[in-house]
This record gives structure tokens, C-alpha cells and sequence, in this order.
């Protein structure tokens, strides 16, 4: 069965910093994979989607993330962090064109 | 349509009763489905739908719980009996499907506080 892990689940960086948030996944079948974004009191937003086309994603935002198969890694990044990023972030499988699993999240904070 | 609407917003509820809520999809999607997010962690996924078919339930669906889409465009989840323990926020989401993976929107969900 599929299933991702985010490694971190607090994630501080400055204002104007790089940006990186860890998932890992694990999948029987190539996978589809997806980072969402959730503002508080918010409901999920997709940021990006691999769907085996190129492996490296850009999605809104000026986020994008890079597909590694030998290291099953999808880690989303951001050359340079906003106030505005700050936010829970989800990382998500899926395996078989179904339901989605999502990572336990990592909440990004971003310091004047 | 601009998107999935989700009734009601927030529930609170006393210890064994009965509340049902509502996940209005984006129109044309034939997809549908409920999540479970508690504090802190990430969405669990409880059931999906392929228009009325309920194809796949999550373990976490005890038999309280029952999920139901009859004419496979709204569909309405009710928990039975309810517990401290289900105190969460439930996601609803749709999408298209088919053979190219359509991603899923999401409502904002509704927050379950039982007292």
C-alpha cells in the first residue's frame, strides 16, 4: 500500500531563505504524488502534481519539486521564502488512480 | 459551481448523538471523496465514491459511521452514536476520473467538536 513520510514537522526559515520540505514515499507501482497547501482554517490546495511526465515539477507560488525514484523522495522547494508561505504543507500519494495518502504534514514558519 | 461547498462548517455536538453532514462536488466530477484530519496530522482517508458506487472504505469507518452519495452528486456522511474520539475536521473532495489522474479539490471542510 502507498504512503508518505515528512520528515520534519516544524520547518523555521527566514524571510528570503530557501525553502525545503522533506516526503518520502513508498509505492508498489510508479506512483502519482502531489504537495497541497493548507492556510489555516483553510481547506487543502494543491501546490503541484507529479503524474510521470517531467520530474521536475513547478507549481504556484513559486514552489516546485523534484521526482527521485532511487531515492523515492519528492521534496518541495522555494529559492526564496515570503511571509505569505508560512502554512501547513502535505505531501500525498497515489498509486492507483483512487484515494490519495497524505503525510502527517510539516508546518513551515517564516521569520522576519 | 466554484468548487466544493461543505455543510455545515462547524458541529458540536453532545456524546451519542446522531449529526450528518453534507459535501455538495464540483459539478462535472464524478469522484468524490471524505477525509478525516485531527490536530496536527495529516488527512485520513475514510471513503470514496465513483459516482453512487461506494468503491473503497478506509478501517477507520466503524460502523457508526456511514457514508451515502444516491444520484452520485451530493453525499452525506452521518456518524451514529458519536464519541469524544470523533472530534475532528472532515474533508470532503471530488475530482474527475478516468484513466489520467485528476487531482482532487477540497472543501474547507467541517469541524466535528463533540462534548
Amino acid at each position: 500500500a502507498q504512503s508518505v513520510t515528512q520528515l520534519g514537522s516544524h520547518v523555521s526559515v527566514s524571510e528570503g531563505a530557501l525553502v525545503l520540505l522533506r516526503c518520502n514515499y513508498s509505492s508498489s507501482v510508479p506512483p502519482y504524488l502531489f504537495w497541497y497547501v493548507q492556510y489555516p482554517n483553510q481547506g487543502l490546495q494543491l501546490l503541484l502534481k507529479y503524474t510521470s511526465a517531467a520530474t521536475l515539477v513547478k507549481g504556484i507560488n513559486g514552489f516546485e519539486a523534484e521526482f527521485k525514484k532511487s531515492e523515492t523522495s519528492f521534496h518541495l522547494t522555494k529559492p526564496s521564502a515570503h511571509m505569505s508561505d508560512a502554512a501547513e504543507y502535505f505531501c500525498a500519494v497515489s498509486e492507483d488512480n483512487n484515494d490519495m495518502r497524505f503525510g502527517a504534514g510539516t508546518r513551515l514558519t517564516v521569520k522576519p | 459551481d466554484t468548487g466544493v461547498s461543505q455543510d455545515p462548517r462547524h458541529k458540536i455536538t453532545k456524546r451519542g448523538q446522531n449529526v450528518t453532514f453534507r459535501c455538495d462536488p464540483i459539478s462535472e466530477h464524478n469522484r468524490l471523496y471524505w477525509y478525516r484530519q485531527t490536530l496536527g496530522q495529516g488527512p485520513e482517508f475514510l471513503t470514496y465514491f465513483q459516482n453512487e458506487a461506494q468503491l473503497e472504505k478506509s478501517r477507520l469507518l466503524s460502523d457508526r459511521f456511514s457514508a451515502e452519495r444516491p444520484k452520485g452528486s451530493f453525499s452525506t456522511l452521518e456518524i451514529q452514536r458519536t464519541e469524544q474520539g470523533d472530534s475532528a475536521m472532515y474533508l470532503c473532495a471530488s475530482s474527475l476520473g478516468g484513466s489520467a489522474f485528476r487531482e482532487a479539490f477540497f472543501g474547507q471542510g467541517t469541524r466535528l467538536t463533540v462534548v
